[in-house]
Order: C-alpha cells, then sequence, then structure tokens
C-alpha cells in the first residue's frame, strides 16, 4: 500500500483558494489518488479521486502530474464550513490504510 | 439509495466485557472495512471482509473479530474491553471488485466508551 505524506495543518480566511498537496512517491500503476473530508464524529466523506491530470467536481479540482508521485487537492473559495480533515490516500481495490490527513482551519 | 448504517449509534460498556458492532453496507457492495479512530491515534484499519472472507487486516490484537454474513452484512466484535478500546468504530463499504477504485462510502459510526 502506498504511503501518502501530507501537511499535518494549515491555515486559511473565508473566500481564499486552498491548495493542499499530498507525495506518493511509490504509488502503483493501477492506484487512484482519493481525497476524503472528514469532519468530528463523522465518517470520511469522498471529495474527488483521480488517475492522471486534472479532475474537476462542484466541490473541488484535483491535479495530478504525469509522473504520479504528488497531487494537490484545490478548494475554491472555502467556507467556516470546509474546516475539517483532509486525507489523501492512493487506492485500489486493495483496502486502505489512512494517513494523520491535513486538518484546515477556515477564518473568519 | 440507503446509505451505510451502523447500528448502536453508542454504548456504554465496561472493562471485561464484549461488544458487537454492526454494519449494513450499500446494495450492492461486497466490500466492507472496519477503522478505529480515537484522538490520539486518528484513523486506523482494522480489518477489510470481501464475500464472507477476510482479505486484509490491520495490527490490532486478536481480540478484535469480525465477520461477514452472505447479505454483504459485518459485524466485529471486541473481547475482554480495555479502557482503551473506548473509540468511535467506522464501517465504510465500497464494490470490492477489481472495478472498485477505492472510493469508500463511510457509516455515522458506533462511538463506544469503557468505563
Amino acid at each position: 500500500l502506498a504511503k501518502t505524506t501530507q501537511p499535518i495543518s494549515m491555515d486559511s480566511y473565508e473566500g481564499q483558494e486552498v491548495n493542499i498537496t499530498c507525495s506518493h512517491n511509490n504509488i502503483a500503476t493501477n492506484d487512484y489518488i482519493t481525497w476524503y473530508q472528514q469532519f468530528p464524529s463523522q465518517g470520511p466523506r469522498f471529495i474527488i479521486q483521480g488517475y492522471k491530470t486534472k479532475v474537476t467536481n462542484e466541490v473541488a479540482s484535483l491535479f495530478i502530474p504525469a509522473d504520479r508521485k504528488s497531487s494537490t487537492l484545490s478548494l475554491p473559495r472555502v467556507s467556516l464550513s470546509d474546516t475539517a480533515v483532509y486525507y489523501c490516500l492512493a487506492t485500489g481495490f486493495q483496502k486502505l490504510v489512512f494517513g494523520t490527513g491535513t486538518r484546515l482551519l477556515v477564518s473568519p | 439509495k440507503a446509505g451505510v448504517t451502523q447500528t448502536p449509534r453508542y454504548l456504554i460498556k465496561t472493562r471485561g466485557q464484549q461488544v458487537t458492532l454492526s454494519c449494513s453496507p450499500i446494495s450492492g457492495h461486497r466490500s466492507v472495512s472496519w477503522y478505529q479512530q480515537t484522538p490520539g491515534q486518528g484513523l486506523q484499519f482494522l480489518f477489510e471482509y470481501f464475500s464472507e472472507t477476510q482479505r486484509n487486516k490491520g495490527n490490532f490484537p486478536g481480540r478484535f473479530s469480525g465477520r461477514q454474513f452472505s447479505n454483504s452484512r459485518s459485524e466485529m466484535n471486541v473481547s475482554t474491553l480495555e479502557l482503551g478500546d473506548s473509540a468511535l468504530y467506522l464501517c465504510a463499504s465500497s464494490l470490492g471488485d477489481r472495478e472498485d477504485t477505492g472510493e469508500l462510502f463511510f457509516g455515522e459510526g458506533s462511538r463506544l466508551t469503557v468505563l
């Protein structure tokens, strides 16, 4: 299972764009990069997933360079409700080890 | 489509007792994974079941066990409870087959308090 490394915490203000970078140097050929969001006392929630290049949905964008050794989750115009822990994982059909995640704090 | 359902949501036990937690996955999902979450240790992988077989296992003692039924519902059991077992236990389901890209759907969790 590929190990991922991401910053422990980040601070931002409402309305700003937040970019969280994750490194996954030994990602397997068949693995996807998947990001989850977790609020206190709740289960993690799927945000976005990609294999290469760029993926965008109504919540976020995911940028993956050609070598796939890293990825960047981009949250446009964050709000207070985006304060949460964000996990980056390299995923396939074999099950998943979550790292410590990035604790994002959005302030007014 | 109903989500992942975990029962009970909250429970209190005393040291030495045992507990069984239940998880009903999303219809059509054959993989169920269990995680333990504590403030100090984060989200720790317990085990994964697929088609009634344990496919992956985390680094937990034998007091933690699980099983999966033919309808994909899963239970986990913790015997001889210790204070350190107090945690939020999360269940997640997914397709589990080769088409599975790793998108997990989590339940609300079962919060266990051991006194």
